[in-house]
Parts: structure tokens; C-alpha cells; sequence
């Protein structure tokens, strides 16, 4: 079944402890990308990639890290996670080279930083 | 920066009527307007979507109209269903940034 996983579905943790949401789809897309979701202000693009080894600041970048090792794979690594950081994150795919084609969203993973 | 406005917040309608929201956009470089429809605890998922050279689109009951020169575009969904009711995000994009207008949580009333 094509889909985009993410894993951990729900992660509560402490300000500074660093962690990492995996992203991984098995429809060998070329782009994808991490958005966070809060009330009222809709999904906004936290980074992006083109391609492998090939990534870019979204609107919200600050306070994320994000690598493109392989195509399949997209994780978001928070070093230093802060309170301000607890939004429930999607990560999705696309198949064309940019962002202006369907993306397919993974289940979010909803992330509470105390 | 670039800003996608979306009205309503909010839209309750019976069912059997139409629902529309209208979104704005700023940057007159987008190309690609897509709407995705949220159902609770689930990611967003694509239900129609519009190019630039294009001014308007239907799917069976939904459409989406396009206003270049205005910078507005809108979803349309005749005889709405209880099973209509989610939360719609419209989106603008140019080629590889995506912006999201803030979500029209929509009701169907039965």
C-alpha cells in the first residue's frame, strides 16, 4: 500500500532533551516535507527537499533540523525542543520535483514539549 | 512573507445545501492551488486542485474557481453530506514552498 509513515504517533518529553520524527514513503518520491499544525494558523512549511541531499528552509525553520540521506526517508530532529514547539506535525510527499503536485500526507505525529 | 487568507473560520449549512470558502493569496508567482479536505485525527488529503491557466474545475460536486488578476480562488460543494464535514484547507505554491490559508472547519447539518 503506498503511504507515508511517521513514527513516533504521539511523543511527550522534556525543553532540551533532543529528538527525532522519522518520515519514510514507499512511493518513491521526490519531494517532501514537514509542516506543523496549530489552531488557527493552518499547516506552515517547516523544510522541504527536492531531492536527495537536497533541502530548504520553509517558514518556520527555526529550532529544526532536517536530512535527506535517502530518497525514502525525511526526518525532522529537533536538538534543543522547546515548550513553543508542541504542534502537531505532519510530513508529506510528492511525486513531481516540486511542491506544485499532490502531496500525500503521513497520520501526523502530535508532540508535547513540557 | 507570502499569506494565503481563507474564509470562513468556521461554516455550518444543512444538508442538501452548498457550502463555499474563498481564499486570497499574495504572491502573484503562485501557479498551483490546491484544497485538501482534514478529517479528524487524519492528515489533510487532496480533493481538487486548479493551475494558473486555468479558471475553473469540477469534480462531481465540488469545483474551484480561480481569479488571477484578483488573487482569489474558491471551493464549491453542491448537495453537501454529513460526511462533507471536516476541516478544508485551501494552499498556494510557485514551485517548491507551499502556503496554507488557516482551515474552514465545515459542519453538515443533517
Amino acid at each position: 500500500e503506498a503511504q507515508v509513515t511517521q513514527n513516533p504517533r504521539y511523543l511527550i518529553t522534556v525543553t532540551g532533551k533532543k529528538l527525532t520524527v522519522t518520515c519514510s514513503q514507499n512511493m518513491n518520491h521526490e519531494y517532501m516535507s514537514w509542516y506543523r499544525q496549530d489552531p488557527g494558523l493552518g499547516l506552515r512549511q517547516i523544510y522541504y527537499s527536492m531531492n536527495v541531499e537536497v533541502t530548504d528552509k520553509g517558514d518556520v525553520p527555526e529550532g529544526y533540523k532536517v536530512s535527506r540521506k535517502e530518497k525514502r526517508n525525511f526526518p525532522l530532529i529537533l536538538e534543543s525542543p522547546s515548550p513553543n514547539q508542541t504542534s502537531l506535525y505532519f510530513c508529506a510527499s510528492s511525486s513531481a520535483s516540486g511542491g506544485n503536485y499532490e502531496q500525500y500526507f503521513g497520520p501526523g505525529t502530535r508532540l508535547t514539549v513540557t | 512573507g507570502e499569506n494565503v487568507e481563507q474564509h470562513p473560520s468556521t461554516l455550518s449549512v444543512q444538508e442538501g445545501d452548498s457550502a463555499v470558502i474563498k481564499c486570497t493569496y499574495s504572491d502573484s508567482a503562485s501557479n498551483y492551488f490546491p484544497w485538501y479536505k482534514q478529517e479528524l485525527g487524519k492528515g489533510p488529503q487532496l480533493i481538487i486542485d486548479i493551475r494558473s491557466n486555468v479558471g475553473e474545475k469540477k469534480d462531481q460536486r465540488i469545483a474551484v474557481t480561480l481569479n488571477k488578476t484578483a488573487k482569489h480562488f474558491s471551493l464549491h460543494i453542491t448537495e453537501t453530506q454529513p460526511e462533507d464535514s471536516a476541516v478544508y484547507f485551501c494552499a498556494a505554491s510557485q514551485y517548491d514552498k507551499v502556503i496554507f490559508g488557516p482551515g474552514t472547519s465545515l459542519s453538515v447539518i443533517p
